[in-house]
């Protein structure tokens, strides 16, 4: 099965500034998702992200709060942007092949300060 | 619209127990099911999937789980839990077919005690 990298796994950051997330995938794949895992809750989507397009947002979910890029086939960043401490949770991407289960990154756990 | 439901926030079982996990759905399709488990700190590993075939599914680390088609239901068993299975447990739902996303139940902690 692809192997998905994700970095950092964690941070600590100020409030007010930014945050980019990197997933790198050994495999090409069509779609990558992005999802938020706040304390004590499931996963919520906050995006899905085609290469070549703008990403897709779910309701709740901005563009200039969480910008993601996809460059190519095997890779995305998302950026968690102007932070405040309600953005403290897991940040989490990950892909669906054809007809498969997800596979997911370690995950980022993110603290705002 | 998709929806799954998992009706334990948390679950304690004494080591060496049976355990069974309830995971409810609501998909207007046949649906792709899946069980996730997760540990602190990691990202979520597969247990075990199911859309056709066998009904009984069987997964890593000893689980299983039963497809219902007539309650919506997959529930996540294993005949005696380890100290090791503590841990978050999802169970999702998708479209058969296609790259699209997952949608997840609010996960289950289990609990083992000695």
């Amino acid at each position: 099965s692809a192997v998905i990298s994700q970095k950092p796994s964690r941070d600590i950051c100020q409030r007010g500034t930014s945050l980019t997330i990197q997933c790198q995938v050994d495999s090409q794949v069509t779609m990558m998702f992005w999802y938020r895992q706040q304390p004590g809750q499931s996963l919520t989507l906050i995006a899905t992200a085609n290469q070549g397009s703008e990403a897709t947002y779910e309701s709740g979910f901005v563009i200039d709060k969480f910008p993601i890029s996809r460059p190519n086939l095997t890779f995305s960043t998302l950026t968690v942007s102007n932070m405040s401490p309600e953005d403290s949770s897991i940040y989490l991407c990950a892909f669906r092949g054809w007809n498969t289960e997800a596979f997911f990154g370690q995950g980022t756990r993110l603290t705002v300060v | 619209a998709q929806s799954v439901t998992q009706p334990d926030i948390h679950i304690t079982v004494s080591e060496g127990a049976s355990l069974e996990l309830r995971c409810n759905y609501s998909y207007g399709a046949t649906p792709y099911l899946f069980w996730y488990v997760q540990s602190p700190g990691q990202g979520l590993q597969l247990l075990l999937k199911y859309f056709s075939g066998d009904t009984l599914v069987q997964g890593i680390k000893g689980f299983e789980a039963e497809f219902k088609r007539s309650q919506s239901s997959f529930n996540l068993r294993k005949p005696s839990v380890h100290w090791s299975d503590a841990a978050e447990y999802f169970c999702a739902v998708g479209a058969i077919g296609g790259y699209s996303t997952l949608t997840f139940g609010k996960g289950t902690m289990l609990l083992v005690s000695p």
